[in-house]
């Protein structure tokens, strides 16, 4: 199956360190990747290929593979960060794509 | 810089078709993938389909019945048809690019995203 899990919420104070978590059984074989979305806007690309960061995404946003779980990682949390994310995947033969349900993370 | 637009009616009448389109600006839409995905109000991303430059498509099994992407190089658009649509199908409609797909490998992912417009379904 292709299904992406996500916890529907995480919590941290400022200057502490998020840990978004998204487990699939298809994620030993694909890539992850994941996004941001603020309220109203599209969602925007913060990490591709489990761990590569695009230009213009600040350095305190990482990811990382293991096994069937791959996690978003925000050091440093700003209020800024505050956003819904959402990983995301494919099957193994790249024809269909997949997301998780998204993580709210609240910035307290 | 790539920059997608979305267009068509706000308002769909239920068992209508709902239909999109979707301008590419700053860059050719002959070459990668191009994907359409949707967001019921309050709720996460779905999948709906993509279509490729020589416009073969793949859609996502719960809607594969009722969906058509189509293309348009010379326009530099691609669209959206979905048939028969219910108070369910009310959601925010993204375009989006998939920048590292080609005919040899594919790297499924979406940047850019259009800025996404909203289509609700009511009579």
């Amino acid at each position: 199956s292709y299904e992406l899990t996500q916890p529907p919420s995480v919590s941290v104070s400022p200057g502490q360190t998020a840990r978004i978590t998204c487990s699939g059984d298809v994620l030993p074989k694909q890539y992850a990747y994941w996004y941001q979305q603020k309220p109203g806007q599209a969602p925007v690309l913060v990490i591709y290929k489990d761990s590569e960061r695009p230009s213009g995404i600040p350095e305190r946003f990482s990811g990382s593979s293991s096994g069937t779980t791959v996690t978003l990682t925000i050091s440093g949390v700003q209020a800024e960060d505050e956003a819904d994310y959402y990983c995301q995947s494919a099957d193994s033969s790249e024809t269909y794509r997949v997301f998780g349900g998204g993580t709210k993370l609240t910035v307290l | 810089q790539v920059q997608l637009q979305e267009s068509g009616p706000g308002l769909v009448k239920p068992s209508e078709t709902l239909s999109l389109t979707c301008t590419v600006s700053g860059g050719s839409i002959s070459s990668y993938y191009w994907s359409w995905i949707r967001q019921p109000p309050g709720k996460g991303l779905e999948w709906i389909g993509y279509i490729d430059y020589i416009g073969s498509t793949n859609y996502n099994p719960s809607l594969k019945s009722r969906v058509t992407i189509s293309i348009a190089t010379s326009k530099n658009q691609f669209s959206l048809k979905l048939t028969s649509v219910t108070a369910a199908d009310t959601a925010v409609y993204y375009c989006a690019r998939e920048p590292d797909c080609s005919s040899t490998t594919c790297y499924a992912y979406f940047d850019p995203w259009g800025q996404g417009t909203l289509v609700t379904v009511s009579s």
